[in-house]
Formats: C-alpha cells, structure tokens, sequence
C-alpha cells in the first residue's frame, strides 16, 4: 500500500535560517510521481514540484531544493534562506502509476513552517 | 485566466441539511477530484471523476454525493447522512488521470452548527 510519512508536524525558525522538510513513501510500483504542495494561510494548495520515479536528478528552483533519494525512499525538500512568505503548511504526495496503480494521490499528514523575522 | 473556483468560501449549515459545494474549471482537465481537509491531518479522497458521467469512490465517500454532468463542474453534496461533515474541502483537477499534476481549488470551509 502507498504511503507518505512527514515525521515533523511543525518546525519553527528565525528568518534567513535554512530549513529542511523530510518526506518518507512506500510504494510497491516501480513507477510512481512525487509530489511537494504549499498550502498557505489562505488553504489553497500550491504545487512547487512534481518528480517521477526515474529521475533522481536533485532539483533546484531559487531558494528551494529537492533531493530524491529512491535507495532511502525520501523526497526532501530544503528552503535557504527562509523569509516570512515562505510559512505554510507542506505537504508530500505519493501517485503511483496506472500498471497496477491507482488514481488516489496519497499526502502526507503535512508540517507547519513557521518563519519568524 | 484559467483555473479551479469553488463556492462559497465559507459555508455554514444546520445539522440534518444537505449542502452542495461548487467545484468549476476552465483548464479543460478531464480527472476532477473531491479531497476532505481536517485540522492536523492530510488530505482524504472522497470522490473522483475521470471523464464526464462517470464518478469513482476515494477512501470516504459515506456521507457525500457528486454528479459530473459536464466537463467543467464536478458538484459535491455534502448530505445529513455525513456525520462529521465540518471540515476543510477542496477540489483538484488534472489532465490526464495518473501521470498529471493535480490543481487545487481554494477550498470551501464547511461549518454544521
């Protein structure tokens, strides 16, 4: 069964401190999407980032990065630099391919950033 | 511009009502999804439809009904069979089904009083 774990539910810092959010899956497919979604104070969901199983390649977009890891089942996302904007709720999400998979996109339970300046 | 609406933001019903959220896109997605928001807990799947006059169960759809009559509109109504129906609801749309990015609506905050 899929499954997205998110050990930290929330994690305080002072601006400009580095932060990294740990995401943990299990699938049983070969074939699966990860996913790293914001969700602000105002509830919608953001999409910042969406990796398939056959790319491991690390990724980087301003002052957020993600690492890949398939050997350890991980899919970390690292904020540099966190400003203020950046608190919000993340959330990780599993969805595996259609071979034997299915539709469900599977999210983690979420961690609350808190950025304080 | 194109994306997902949903109406009304808040929404505030008597126990034993029937209420409908509004869940409308202009991406022209083919999948439409229902999602269930509790404080401290990820997103739940309540119902999802992968093309128009077809719908599928999520993981809690006691409680809850969808119609897809049209492409664009993927209604849900929350019915007074749903015994803890306050919640946090959102609406996604991607697409194509499975390999797509999903887009989330604002949300609709549901009260029962």
């Amino acid at each position: 069964a899929q499954k997205v774990t998110q050990a930290q539910t929330e994690i305080s810092v002072v601006e400009k401190e580095d932060v990294t959010l740990d995401c943990v899956y299990e699938t049983r497919d070969t074939t699966y999407y990860l996913f790293w979604y914001k969700q602000p104070p105002s509830g919608e969901l953001v999409f910042l980032i969406r990796r398939n199983s056959f790319d491991e390649q690390n990724e980087i977009s301003g002052r957020y990065s993600w690492n890949f890891q398939k050997s350890t089942s991980s899919f970390n996302f690292t904020i540099t630099a966190s400003q203020v904007v950046d608190s919000a709720v993340y959330f990780c999400a599993l969805s595996e391919a259609p071979q034997g998979g299915s539709e469900k996109l599977v999210f983690g339970k979420g961690m609350k950033l808190t950025v304080n300046p | 511009d194109g994306g997902i609406t949903q109406s009304p933001k808040y929404l505030f019903r008597k126990e034993g009502q029937n209420v409908t959220l509004s869940c409308e896109q202009n991406l022209n997605h083919d999948a439409m999804y229902w999602y269930r928001q509790d404080p401290g807990q990820g997103l739940r799947l309540i119902y999802y439809s992968q093309i128009v006059n077809d719908f599928q169960k999520g993981d809690i759809a006691e409680g809850y009904s969808v119609s897809r009559e049209k492409k664009e509109s993927f209604p849900l109504t929350v019915t007074s069979a749903q015994k803890n129906p306050t919640a946090f609801y959102l609406c996604a749309s991607r697409d194509r089904p499975y390999t797509d990015t999903q887009y989330f609506g604002p949300g609709t905050r549901l009260t029962v009083l």
